[in-house]
């Protein structure tokens, strides 16, 4: 199984509202991702958690709260969010310690904010 | 991490060979050369990586002068199939820092 799952495939919320982003692989990979992808731009790295624990935040607005509670599941924690963070949400995964620089990508979560 | 730089967009023909070619003129000794290949609405997929000189696959080629500043990825006769947008990234091997440049949005007509 070579497959990342994200939950749910769309998501419209309002600015006020609190909703969750989820994100599943069963590959044994050690570390996970999330990234944030505005139309016709590259993806950007948000959080990067390497055996459960935060390894890299790339300076995201608290706004924006991730959760690694095992190694096969990742959360993205959404709350007070404002209209400018409607994007594609993408999760990855990734071996550690393996001689690739491959990582697995989810087809993401469309998140729209009004 | 090394910057990239590649064409904004490309079009080609089905059954062609096309070329992309990513710079990335302050390569570190130990970063490797890698890329995604992305469709709409989707997730980016690994392609094919390298160090030096030429890797070959199941579904590109990769080419690196001994200099390691530019690298390119070639498809072989290119479907329709083959639309999507085409990133190099650079980095160290057990890097987690993933960063995409801006990619090259391939168009392939009939």
């Amino acid at each position: 199984d070579t497959e990342v799952t994200q939950t749910p495939k769309h998501l419209v919320m309002g600015m006020t509202n609190k909703k969750s982003l989820k994100c599943e692989q069963h590959m044994g990979h050690r570390a996970m991702y999330w990234y944030k992808q505005k139309a016709k731009k590259p993806p950007e790295l948000m959080f990067v958690y390497s055996y459960e624990k935060l390894s890299i935040n790339e300076s995201v607005p608290s706004r924006f709260s991730p959760e690694c509670p095992n190694s096969s599941l990742l959360n993205l924690h959404l709350h007070a969010l404002q209209p400018e963070d409607s994007a594609l949400y993408l999760c990855a995964s990734s071996q550690e310690d393996t001689e690739t620089y491959e990582q697995y990508f989810g087809p993401g979560t469309r998140l729209t904010v009004t | 991490l090394a910057k990239t730089t590649q064409p904004i967009s490309m079009d080609s023909y089905e059954g062609q060979e096309v070329n992309i070619t990513c710079s990335h003129n302050n390569i570190a000794t130990n970063d490797y050369i890698t890329w995604y290949q992305q469709f709409p609405s989707q997730g980016p997929r690994f392609i094919i990586q390298g160090y030096k000189t030429k890797v070959t696959n199941e579904v590109a080629s990769l080419f690196i002068p001994a200099d390691r500043k530019s690298s390119t990825l070639s498809l072989p006769r290119v479907s329709l199939s083959d639309t999507a947008v085409y990133y190099c990234l650079v980095g160290p091997l057990y890097g987690q820092n993933f960063v995409f440049g801006p990619g090259t949005r391939l168009s392939v007509l009939p």
